[in-house]
Protein backbone atom coordinates (compact mmCIF):
# COMPACT_ATOMS: atom_id res chain seq x y z
CA UNK A 1 0.00 0.00 0.00
CA UNK A 2 0.69 3.44 -0.16
CA UNK A 3 1.71 4.07 3.55
CA UNK A 4 1.14 2.34 6.59
CA UNK A 5 -2.60 1.44 7.60
CA UNK A 6 -3.72 0.46 11.19
CA UNK A 7 -6.94 -1.14 12.15
CA UNK A 8 -9.44 -0.39 13.36
CA UNK A 9 -9.15 3.31 14.07
CA UNK A 10 -11.10 3.23 16.94
CA UNK A 11 -11.95 0.54 19.65
CA UNK A 12 -13.34 0.79 22.62
CA UNK A 13 -13.08 -2.20 25.03
CA UNK A 14 -14.74 -3.07 28.20
CA UNK A 15 -12.37 -3.79 31.60
CA UNK A 16 -11.11 -7.21 31.23
CA UNK A 17 -11.63 -7.74 27.75
CA UNK A 18 -9.01 -9.14 24.55
CA UNK A 19 -8.64 -6.58 21.97
CA UNK A 20 -5.91 -6.96 18.69
CA UNK A 21 -4.84 -4.07 16.70
CA UNK A 22 -3.43 -4.98 13.45
CA UNK A 23 -0.65 -3.10 11.60
CA UNK A 24 0.11 -3.19 7.78
CA UNK A 25 3.65 -1.98 6.73
CA UNK A 26 4.42 -0.13 3.83
CA UNK A 27 5.69 -3.02 1.45
CA UNK A 28 9.48 -4.01 1.58
CA UNK A 29 10.00 -2.10 5.35
CA UNK A 30 12.45 -4.48 7.20
CA UNK A 31 11.53 -2.47 10.35
CA UNK A 32 8.66 -2.16 12.35
CA UNK A 33 7.66 -0.33 15.87
CA UNK A 34 5.14 -0.10 18.21
CA UNK A 35 4.56 3.49 20.18
CA UNK A 36 1.89 4.22 23.03
CA UNK A 37 1.32 7.65 22.86
CA UNK A 38 -1.19 8.90 26.23
CA UNK A 39 -3.08 12.02 25.81
CA UNK A 40 -1.62 15.48 25.65
CA UNK A 41 2.25 12.97 25.88
CA UNK A 42 4.63 11.92 23.21
CA UNK A 43 4.90 8.38 22.04
CA UNK A 44 6.61 5.84 24.04
CA UNK A 45 8.03 2.78 22.41
CA UNK A 46 6.88 -0.94 22.73
CA UNK A 47 8.41 -3.35 20.48
CA UNK A 48 10.87 -3.33 17.90
CA UNK A 49 10.58 -5.89 14.92
CA UNK A 50 13.21 -6.69 11.68
CA UNK A 51 11.54 -9.03 9.29
CA UNK A 52 9.65 -11.54 11.70
CA UNK A 53 12.13 -11.36 14.51
CA UNK A 54 11.29 -9.45 17.78
CA UNK A 55 14.51 -7.67 18.42
CA UNK A 56 13.23 -5.60 21.36
CA UNK A 57 10.33 -5.49 23.74
CA UNK A 58 11.44 -3.78 26.41
CA UNK A 59 8.65 -1.14 26.28
CA UNK A 60 5.74 -3.96 26.20
CA UNK A 61 4.47 -2.81 30.09
CA UNK A 62 3.26 -5.28 31.08
CA UNK A 63 3.29 -9.36 30.04
CA UNK A 64 -0.48 -8.79 29.05
CA UNK A 65 1.40 -6.99 26.38
CA UNK A 66 1.90 -9.22 22.89
CA UNK A 67 3.24 -8.14 19.83
CA UNK A 68 3.45 -10.39 16.43
CA UNK A 69 4.91 -10.51 13.24
CA UNK A 70 4.85 -14.04 11.76
CA UNK A 71 5.85 -13.49 8.02
CA UNK A 72 7.67 -10.18 8.54
CA UNK A 73 4.99 -8.32 7.63
CA UNK A 74 1.58 -7.47 8.94
CA UNK A 75 2.06 -7.16 12.82
CA UNK A 76 -0.85 -7.61 15.64
CA UNK A 77 -0.53 -5.83 19.23
CA UNK A 78 -2.49 -8.00 21.10
CA UNK A 79 -3.80 -6.40 25.07
CA UNK A 80 -5.19 -9.18 27.15
CA UNK A 81 -7.48 -8.29 30.28
CA UNK A 82 -7.75 -4.37 29.43
CA UNK A 83 -7.10 -2.14 32.10
CA UNK A 84 -8.17 1.32 32.03
CA UNK A 85 -4.74 2.57 32.29
CA UNK A 86 -4.22 0.64 29.12
CA UNK A 87 -6.74 3.67 26.95
CA UNK A 88 -4.03 5.15 24.07
CA UNK A 89 -2.99 5.78 21.02
CA UNK A 90 -1.08 2.87 19.90
CA UNK A 91 0.78 3.66 16.55
CA UNK A 92 2.66 1.16 14.11
CA UNK A 93 5.93 2.51 11.88
CA UNK A 94 7.61 1.10 9.62
CA UNK A 95 11.05 1.79 7.46
CA UNK A 96 13.34 0.17 4.98
CA UNK A 97 15.86 -0.14 8.15
CA UNK A 98 16.24 0.62 11.94
CA UNK A 99 17.97 3.87 10.82
CA UNK A 100 16.22 5.25 8.12
CA UNK A 101 13.05 7.08 8.09
CA UNK A 102 9.93 5.81 10.21
CA UNK A 103 6.47 5.86 8.06
CA UNK A 104 3.80 6.08 10.58
CA UNK A 105 0.17 5.00 10.69
CA UNK A 106 -2.90 7.27 11.50
CA UNK A 107 -3.19 4.82 14.67
CA UNK A 108 -5.41 3.30 16.94
CA UNK A 109 -7.11 4.91 19.82
CA UNK A 110 -8.23 2.19 22.25
CA UNK A 111 -10.47 3.56 24.98
CA UNK A 112 -11.20 0.95 27.80
CA UNK A 113 -14.57 1.21 29.94
CA UNK B 1 18.78 7.67 30.26
CA UNK B 2 17.61 10.40 26.77
CA UNK B 3 15.10 12.58 27.04
CA UNK B 4 13.34 15.50 25.55
CA UNK B 5 11.56 18.70 26.42
CA UNK B 6 9.89 20.96 24.52
CA UNK B 7 7.69 23.97 25.44
CA UNK B 8 4.41 23.33 26.32
CA UNK B 9 1.26 24.43 24.10
CA UNK B 10 -1.00 25.53 23.08
CA UNK B 11 1.18 28.69 21.06
CA UNK B 12 -1.32 30.54 19.26
CA UNK B 13 -0.22 33.34 16.44
CA UNK B 14 -1.60 35.17 13.89
CA UNK B 15 -0.51 34.49 10.11
CA UNK B 16 2.75 35.52 9.11
CA UNK B 17 4.22 35.92 12.36
CA UNK B 18 7.71 34.31 13.41
CA UNK B 19 7.49 30.67 15.01
CA UNK B 20 10.26 29.65 17.60
CA UNK B 21 9.30 26.35 19.39
CA UNK B 22 12.37 25.01 22.08
CA UNK B 23 13.45 21.71 22.29
CA UNK B 24 16.36 20.59 24.58
CA UNK B 25 17.50 17.05 24.26
CA UNK B 26 19.69 15.11 27.34
CA UNK B 27 21.80 12.10 25.44
CA UNK B 28 24.64 9.98 26.45
CA UNK B 29 25.87 9.85 22.78
CA UNK B 30 25.60 11.82 19.41
CA UNK B 31 22.15 11.40 18.75
CA UNK B 32 19.86 12.11 15.31
CA UNK B 33 17.40 14.96 16.13
CA UNK B 34 14.04 15.40 14.28
CA UNK B 35 10.68 17.57 14.11
CA UNK B 36 7.43 15.51 13.57
CA UNK B 37 4.33 17.44 12.59
CA UNK B 38 0.70 15.75 13.32
CA UNK B 39 -1.88 17.47 11.25
CA UNK B 40 -5.28 17.06 12.37
CA UNK B 41 -6.57 13.74 11.46
CA UNK B 42 -3.52 12.10 10.40
CA UNK B 43 -0.73 10.76 11.13
CA UNK B 44 3.20 11.79 12.23
CA UNK B 45 5.06 12.75 9.42
CA UNK B 46 8.79 13.87 9.44
CA UNK B 47 8.89 17.31 8.89
CA UNK B 48 13.13 17.74 8.90
CA UNK B 49 15.88 16.23 10.94
CA UNK B 50 19.43 16.99 11.81
CA UNK B 51 22.06 14.31 11.69
CA UNK B 52 25.15 15.54 13.57
CA UNK B 53 26.39 19.18 15.45
CA UNK B 54 25.84 22.49 13.18
CA UNK B 55 23.57 20.54 10.91
CA UNK B 56 20.18 22.75 9.56
CA UNK B 57 17.50 20.92 8.90
CA UNK B 58 15.01 22.48 6.70
CA UNK B 59 11.53 21.59 5.43
CA UNK B 60 8.36 23.74 3.92
CA UNK B 61 9.96 26.99 5.60
CA UNK B 62 10.75 25.67 8.87
CA UNK B 63 14.38 25.03 10.03
CA UNK B 64 16.11 23.62 12.75
CA UNK B 65 20.00 23.76 13.68
CA UNK B 66 21.72 21.15 16.03
CA UNK B 67 23.61 22.68 18.28
CA UNK B 68 25.38 20.28 20.58
CA UNK B 69 26.73 22.85 22.78
CA UNK B 70 23.27 24.19 24.24
CA UNK B 71 21.98 20.64 23.24
CA UNK B 72 18.85 22.18 21.27
CA UNK B 73 17.04 21.99 18.54
CA UNK B 74 14.73 24.52 18.64
CA UNK B 75 11.99 25.22 15.40
CA UNK B 76 11.52 27.93 13.22
CA UNK B 77 9.61 29.52 10.46
CA UNK B 78 9.85 33.09 9.11
CA UNK B 79 5.75 33.79 8.38
CA UNK B 80 3.64 31.20 9.55
CA UNK B 81 0.13 30.10 7.62
CA UNK B 82 -2.79 29.01 9.29
CA UNK B 83 -2.26 25.76 7.48
CA UNK B 84 0.66 25.12 10.00
CA UNK B 85 -1.72 24.80 12.25
CA UNK B 86 -0.70 20.82 14.19
CA UNK B 87 1.21 19.03 17.14
CA UNK B 88 4.76 19.21 16.40
CA UNK B 89 7.14 17.42 18.31
CA UNK B 90 10.42 17.04 18.73
CA UNK B 91 12.43 13.80 19.02
CA UNK B 92 15.94 12.16 18.93
CA UNK B 93 17.38 8.68 18.07
CA UNK B 94 20.46 7.68 19.69
CA UNK B 95 22.77 4.83 19.24
CA UNK B 96 19.92 2.53 18.62
CA UNK B 97 16.49 2.35 16.80
CA UNK B 98 14.46 3.87 19.22
CA UNK B 99 12.68 7.23 19.10
CA UNK B 100 12.42 9.29 22.26
CA UNK B 101 9.91 11.92 22.12
CA UNK B 102 8.98 15.27 23.83
CA UNK B 103 5.36 16.15 24.95
CA UNK B 104 4.37 17.70 21.88
CA UNK B 105 3.22 21.28 21.22
CA UNK B 106 0.26 22.42 19.56
CA UNK B 107 0.29 25.01 17.20
CA UNK B 108 -2.66 27.19 16.54
CA UNK B 109 -2.28 30.09 13.86
CA UNK B 110 -5.54 32.66 13.86
CA UNK B 111 -6.04 33.99 10.33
Amino acid sequence: GAGVSQSPRYKVAKRGQDVALRCDPISGHVSLFWYQQALGQGPEFLTYFQNEAQLDKSGLPSDRFFAERPEGSVSTLKIQRTQQEDSAVYLCASSLDGNTEAFFGQGTRLTVV
Amino acid sequence: GDSVTQMEGPVTLSEEAFLTINCTYTATGYPSLFWYVQYPGEGLQLLLKATKADDKGSNKGFEATYRKETTSFHLEKGSVQVSDSAVYFCALRDSNYQLIWGAGTKLIIKP
